[in-house]
């Protein structure tokens, strides 16, 4: 079946430092792809998305690239700032079924210090 | 465009006694699904409406959940006959159905099981 798996957290990196937070998928055809966070708090908000293979989604300096042949979905940001602490979901749909469903990797905390 | 809201935002219950939720999407949303994510992990989705119809629904919907969504607007989710392993978040998400890879989500309802 479809599923989701990313790096296990807590992520702990100080100001301006460089965020990789990694997600790899398993699915059938050709998934679409997602970033979501959750700041504390709040509920889940849309990061960036990728709907076909070698798509870069960009989106408040994070960046994430479809690979498909490695199946990854990786998420970036090149200096990270105290504000970007949150809950980081990876997760992916068929965009064009019947529901498009979201399943979600189990989330990865980052914690920036100052 | 107030987003999507969730009543209540918290429920503490006592095992056996029946909740319901209700989920209000973005206004020209025709598309609602439920979600529940417990804790430490990512969404697992539970059902999904078209306008009033109920097109999915996850083998984790046992019988003592059922949704409804009359005339297509709000949806309430029940749970009948409580159970500690029922504590968790349900979210709530809209969309439209051209946008569908585009999911909102509320602030979810935190139910706790004593």
């Amino acid at each position: 079946g479809n599923s989701v798996t990313q790096m296990e957290g807590p992520v702990t990196l100080s100001e301006e430092a460089f965020l990789t937070i990694n997600c790899t998928y398993t699915a059938t055809g050709y998934p679409s792809l997602f970033w979501y966070v959750q700041y504390p708090g709040e509920g889940l908000q849309l990061l960036l998305k990728a709907t076909k293979a070698d798509d870069k989604g960009s989106n408040k300096g994070f960046e994430a690239t479809y690979r498909k042949e490695t199946t990854s979905f990786h998420l970036e940001k090149g200096s990270v700032q105290v504000s970007d602490s949150a809950v980081y979901f990876c997760a992916l749909s068929h965009y064009g079924g019947a529901t498009n469903k979201l399943i979600f990797g189990t989330g990865t905390l980052l914690a920036v210090q100052p | 465009d107030t987003g999507v809201s969730q009543d209540p935002r918290h429920k503490i219950t006592k095992r056996g006694q029946n909740v319901t939720f209700r989920c209000d999407p973005i206004s020209e949303h025709n598309r609602l699904y439920w979600y529940r994510q417990t804790l430490g992990q990512g969404p697992e989705f539970l059902t999904y409406f078209q306008n009033e119809a109920q097109l999915e629904k996850s083998r984790l919907l046992s019988d003592r959940f059922s949704a409804e969504r009359p005339k297509g607007s709000f949806s309430t989710l029940e749970i009948q006959r409580t159970e500690q392993g029922d504590s968790a978040m349900y979210l709530c998400a809209s969309s439209l159905a051209w946008t569908s890879y585009e999911q909102y989500f509320g602030p979810g309802t935190r139910l706790t099981v004593t």
